[in-house]
């Protein structure tokens, strides 16, 4: 257990689909983040929330929509996803003074299918 | 931008033995962190190290940020000790930016 938590832990949704990832930090941190990582890639950077406010957008597209509306919790939205969007989504979090971030705790993932 | 690569990409252990795995990366960095990736997919963290060197357990690890590189090494390996190992450096205080990985193997 690393204090953070994420749901579902397995996904599958047609490219039509709605869908939303949650993530929750029981870690009293300040900045969470979501990571994509697909087959033989490294991690990819998706999006920084530090206090609340979004701090970075690594050209991502619009399909994916986040929300972030407390230091707690971290939501990624779903929609008209494709085929190449399946991978393994992580969220962390962690405690940032000034813009700096320290180290950082990560959740189990969400693994996502796109038929 | 900042390139972390990591050596070797795959390694195969027989139960007991040592290795070590490298992290070179190309520009200076605020941090840098040790994760262990679980075949769930979970990602562990094994050492916050921005220079000199911590040890945990069977595990240690050494950063020398002048010469932009960290080390882990895994003495006495075990069958759990299986996965991919990341190293992920802080670049320009606030991105993390992860290597490519170790993939290792311990059989019995």
């Amino acid at each position: 257990e690393t204090g953070v938590t994420q749901t579902p832990r397995h996904l599958v949704m047609g490219m039509t689909n709605k869908k939303s990832l949650k993530c929750e930090q029981h870690l009293g941190h300040n900045a969470m983040y979501w990571y994509k990582q697909s087959a033989k890639k490294p991690l990819e950077l998706m999006f920084v929330y530090s206090l609340e406010e979004r701090v970075e957008n690594n050209s991502v597209p619009s399909r994916f929509s986040p929300e972030c509306p407390n230091s707690s919790h971290l939501f990624l939205h779903l929609h008209t996803l494709q085929p190449e969007d399946s991978a393994l989504y992580l969220c962390a979090s962690s405690y940032a003074v000034t813009g700096i971030i320290n180290e950082q705790f990560f959740g189990p993932g969400t693994r996502l299918t796109v038929l | 931008g900042i390139q972390v690569e990591q050596s070797p990409p795959d390694l195969i252990l027989q139960e007991g033995a040592n290795s070590t795995l490298r992290c070179n990366f190309s520009d200076s960095v605020n941090n840098l962190q040790w994760f262990h990736q679980n075949p769930w997919g979970q990602l562990i963290n094994l050492f916050y190290i921005p220079s000199g060197t911590k040890q945990n357990g069977r595990l240690s690890a050494t950063t020398v940020a002048t010469e932009r590189y960290s080390l882990l090494y895994i003495s006495s390996s075990q069958t759990t000790d299986s996965g991919v190992y990341f190293c992920a450096v802080l670049y320009n205080t606030d991105k993390l930016i992860f290597g490519t990985g170790t993939r290792l193997q311990v059989f019995p």
